[in-house]
């Protein structure tokens, strides 16, 4: 299957500071990329999805200065999450899609840690 | 009603058992159904996916839809620890984004 490549893997970080996360598709061009977060024994939630070249769509209740996604070639997204705090805390996996939703691939996650 | 029900687990099963995973759903709008395998602290890797009611085979592993009860079940013949993960029914279709179950949690013990 496709790869979808995610860095990093985890990241501790003071609260106030800001972090980013990329999400790769390695062997494929991805028109649309999603980002969820993920609470332990949960399942995934869906914060954002992201088109190339066009500004991001939230989900409902997800804040979008809290949570910048840039999506600026048809391989690369990333999410920055700003100015974090320890509720800030959580796994948080992008997925690609080459344009069908039932073919999405999956990063590994990151798992940030705000202290 | 929620959209997806999957049982949470967790699911106990000593090794070479017949695993069945389970999932209902509401939205006669879902056309797309999969399963996704999820290890402790990676994203989720798909595992299967069919469109159609009836049985899918992929070596150890059989997806079955029943779209008239609105059922999905995976099976796992012959488990190994290795087989040991959360496992995620998805749905999609009819212009919806991708919808999960909470996932069950299956351990296969030696």
């Amino acid at each position: 299957g496709a790869v979808v490549s995610q860095h990093p893997s985890w990241v501790i970080c003071k609260s106030g500071t800001s972090v980013k996360i990329e999400c790769r598709s390695l062997d494929f061009q991805a028109t649309t990329m999603f980002w969820y977060r993920q609470f332990p024994k949960q399942s995934l939630m869906l914060m954002a999805t992201s088109n190339e070249g066009s500004k991001a769509t939230y989900e409902q209740g997800v804040e979008k200065d809290k949570f910048l996604i840039n999506h600026a070639s048809l391989t690369l997204s990333t999410l920055t999450v700003t100015s974090a705090h320890p509720e800030d805390s959580s796994f948080y996996i992008c997925s690609a899609s080459e344009g069908a939703y039932e073919k999405l691939f999956f990063g590994s996650g990151t798992q940030l840690s705000v202290l | 009603q929620k959209e997806v029900e999957q049982d949470p687990g967790p699911l106990s099963v000593p090794e070479g058992a017949i695993v069945s995973l389970n999932c209902t759903y509401s939205n006669s709008a879902f056309q797309y159904f999969m399963w996704y395998r999820q290890y402790s602290r990676k994203g989720p890797e798909l595992l299967m996916y069919t469109y159609s009611s009836g049985n899918k085979e992929d070596g150890r592993f059989t997806a079955q839809v029943d779209k008239s009860s609105k059922y999905i079940s995976l099976f796992i013949r012959d488990s190994q620890p290795s087989d040991s993960a959360t496992y995620l029914c998805g749905f999609t279709g009819g212009g919806n984004k991708l919808t999960f179950g909470t996932g069950t949690q299956l351990k296969v013990e030696l």
